[in-house]
């Protein structure tokens, strides 16, 4: 079993629509959660970025992290045809190494 | 101002070749991480780096992969006798390396390498 599960998806809603994607993990010594956006042939960019539990929300975009169910989860509102992406959750420890456990990334199309 | 830059972009190698593949930091970042992409998974660490220092080599396949960035700046990631099963994206990554949990991570656009 992989340290992150992710359901690769495909997903595909219409504009407008609330997307969510989500990551379950088992590691308990993860404290940082971050989304990263990947289009075609390009490198991740980072979407959100959450310490611990809580909530965290920018825009369109808002991530949630249950630590207590080892759970987190990226909401899209208003879903745009430029959000059609692959989205990766990541995570890391806190101290040790600096490296990111990704998930396998949801591919998400948004039609007009 | 400059991302990670990233070279070759494309890669094509016979099997049993050795290949380089360079990466550019942002100017200033001491971090440096190398990932591997295969098609339709997320990406998995192999190694990274703090200024000249590699301090995490745990994610490299073999001993046939091999890092190095001498001089805390620009990094190689060098592949000796290539496989079918080395043909994935390499990602490379920089951050400031300021030590804080939330230190950003700033990605390339990746080396597709094939091996044939």
């Amino acid at each position: 079993q992989k340290e992150v599960e992710q359901d690769p998806g495909p997903l595909s809603v219409p504009e407008g629509a609330i997307v969510s994607l989500n990551c379950t993990y088992s590691n308990s010594a993860f404290q940082y959660f971050m989304w990263y956006r990947q289009y075609s042939r390009k490198g991740p960019e980072l979407l959100m970025y959450t310490y611990s539990s809580g909530n965290k929300e920018d825009g369109r975009f808002t991530a949630q992290v249950d630590k207590s169910s080892k759970y987190i989860s990226l909401f899209i509102r208003d879903s745009q045809p430029s959000d059609s992406a692959t989205y990766l959750c990541a995570m890391k420890t806190q101290g040790g190494s600096e490296k990111l456990v990704f998930g396998k990334g949801t591919k998400l199309t948004v039609n007009p | 101002g400059a991302g990670v830059s990233q070279s070759p972009r494309y890669k094509v190698a016979k099997r049993g070749q050795d290949v380089a593949l360079r990466c550019d930091p942002i100017s200033g970042h001491v971090s440096l991480f190398w990932y591997q992409q295969a098609l339709g998974q997320g990406p998995e660490f192999l190694t990274y780096f703090q200024n000249e220092a590699q301090l995490d080599k745990s994610g490299l396949p073999s001993d046939r992969f091999f890092a190095e960035r001498p001089e805390g700046s620009v990094s190689t990631l060098k592949i000796q006798r290539t496989q079918q099963e080395d043909s994935a994206v390499y990602l490379c990554a920089s951050s400031l390396g300021a030590g804080a949990g939330t230190d950003t991570q700033y990605f390339g656009p990746g080396t597709r390498l094939t091996v044939l």
